[in-house]
C-alpha cells in the first residue's frame, strides 16, 4: 500500500529559528495536506495543496507540492513556543473509492523559549 | 459553526468487553471517517461512511465496525477488546468529495486493561 516517509522524526529548536520538514511517497498524490496536533487534541488542518508545484502560505507557514507529486515540504519561519506539537503530512487521491488520507508518522517539534 | 464532536472523550475498558464511540460531523458534511492513532503505528484509517453507506475500509479485523445514521452522525464499535486496541480514536468529517480536507474531532481515548 501507499506509504509516506516523513522527516525528521523530531526537532528541537530555539525560538525564532526557521523549521523545515518534508514528506516523500512511493506513489503520487493529487492532494497534499499538512496537519498539526497538540497534546490531547485531534489534528488541525494547516495547509492543503492541490496542484503540482504549488506553493502556499498560511501566516508563518509555507508548504509546497512537489513537481513529481511524490513529495511535499512544510516550512515554519520565526518559530514561537506555541508551534510546539506534532506535524503530520497526508496524501489524498480523489475519485474512485479512495476516500481516505494516508498519513506520515509525524514530526515532533519542540521549541525552546 | 460547531466542529466535529466525539463522545466519550475518555474511557477505560477491560479485555473482552465491547465499546461504542460516537461522532457528530460538522453540519452539512456528509462523509465521516474514523482513524486509530497509536504511538507505534501513527494514524491508521479504519473506515469511511457517506449517506449511511460504508465506502472504504482499512485493514482492521472484523471486530471493528461502524455505521452512519441518516443525520450523518456516526458510531464505531469494537467488540472483544484486546490490549492492543488501546488508542486514540479520531473521527473526521470531509469538507468536500474532491478536497481531501478532513476536519478532526478531539478523539476518544480508549484504554483497555
Amino acid at each position: 500500500g501507499q506509504q509516506l516517509n516523513q522527516s525528521p522524526q523530531s526537532m528541537f529548536i530555539q525560538e525564532g529559528e526557521d523549521v523545515s520538514m518534508n514528506c516523500t511517497s512511493s506513489s503520487i498524490f493529487n492532494t497534499w495536506l499538512w496537519y498539526k496536533q497538540d497534546p490531547g487534541e485531534g489534528p488541525v488542518l494547516l495547509i492543503a495543496l492541490y496542484k503540482a508545484g504549488e506553493l502556499t502560505s498560511n501566516g508563518r507557514l509555507t508548504a509546497q507540492f512537489g513537481i513529481t507529486r511524490k513529495d511535499s515540504f512544510l516550512n515554519i519561519s520565526a518559530s514561537i513556543p506555541s508551534d510546539v506539537g506534532i506535524y503530520f503530512c497526508a496524501g489524498h487521491n480523489s475519485g474512485g473509492s479512495n476516500y481516505k488520507l494516508t498519513f506520515g508518522k509525524g514530526t515532533l517539534l519542540t521549541v525552546n523559549p | 459553526k460547531a466542529g466535529v464532536t466525539q463522545t466519550p472523550r475518555y474511557l477505560i475498558k477491560t479485555r473482552g468487553q465491547q465499546v461504542t464511540l460516537s461522532c457528530s460531523p460538522i453540519s452539512g458534511h456528509r462523509s465521516v471517517s474514523w482513524y486509530q492513532q497509536t504511538p507505534g503505528q501513527g494514524l491508521q484509517f479504519l473506515f469511511e461512511y457517506f449517506s449511511e453507506t460504508q465506502r472504504n475500509k482499512g485493514n482492521f479485523p472484523g471486530r471493528f465496525s461502524g455505521r452512519q445514521f441518516s443525520n450523518s452522525r456516526s458510531e464505531m464499535n469494537v467488540s472483544t477488546l484486546e490490549l492492543g486496541d488501546s488508542a486514540l480514536y479520531l473521527c473526521a468529517s470531509l469538507r468536500g468529495p474532491n478536497t481531501g480536507e478532513l476536519f478532526f474531532g478531539e478523539g476518544s481515548r480508549l484504554t483497555v486493561l
